[in-house]
């Protein structure tokens, strides 16, 4: 069954420093979107993607982060300059009808 | 303001009784409805959808219920089992976020069926 993939599982890096987190979403999907969820808290939506540029995004994804789809199939997002704040489970989720299907997630700790 | 309120934190229930979840939501216009599963360290998996047009949706044991009047849904896992433990989320696509179609989704119900 074809899954969204996502690496690293598991990230750990030093505030102010720049993270890629990656994505391959489902091949013939068209839709792709970044979620996060902090510790306890709600699944957030950050950003969506379509037609290789950005459709929507929240109040969350400010100058900080980027998303890119350099290759055709990998789909990342970039944070800058990491906060505290951003420590945080990454999910990346694509979509072709009204189903949308969630990649395993990055834990991202920032120290 | 927008909010979409599941109705409790957790719920325990015996093995073999029905749980029955609820997802509330203010502010919004949804076209669909939407049930996902969590498990802890893992992403959200899609479980059921239901449309505004649509009372109610069946699959296997699950059931889910939508009044749109009364801006409710309700997720109902007949014959309930232990392996049915873990994290139920309510999600909405608002009609009003476009082509993109993101989700919103709910803080989540934390269920325990007890063997």
């Amino acid at each position: 069954e074809p899954e969204v993939t996502q690496t690293p599982s598991h990230q750990v890096t030093q505030m102010g420093q720049e993270v890629i987190l990656r994505c391959v979403p489902i091949s013939n999907h068209l839709y792709f979107y970044w979620y996060r969820q902090i510790l306890g808290q709600k699944v957030e939506f950050l950003v969506s993607f379509y037609n290789n540029e950005i459709s929507e995004k929240s109040e969350i994804f400010d100058d900080q982060f980027s998303v890119e789809r350099p290759d055709g199939s990998n789909f990342t997002l970039k944070i800058r300059s990491t906060k505290l704040e951003d420590s945080a489970m990454y999910f990346c989720a694509s979509r072709a009808g009204t189903e949308a299907f969630f990649g395993q997630g990055t834990r991202l700790t920032v120290v | 303001s927008q909010k979409i309120e599941q109705n409790s934190e957790a719920l325990n229930i015996q093995e073999g009784k029905t749980a029955t979840l609820t997802c509330n939501y203010t502010n919004y216009s949804p076209a669909y409805l939407q049930w996902y599963r969590q498990d802890p360290g893992r992403g959200p998996v899609f479980l059921l959808l239901i449309r505004e047009n649509e009372k109610e949706k069946r699959k296997e044991r699950l059931k889910v219920t939508f009044d749109t009047t009364l801006k409710q849904s309700l997720f109902h896992i007949t014959a309930s089992q232990p392996a049915d433990s873990a994290t139920y989320l309510c999600a909405l696509e608002d009609s009003s976020s476009g082509s993109a179609r993101q989700l919103t989704f709910g803080s989540g119900t934390q269920l325990t069926v007890l063997p």
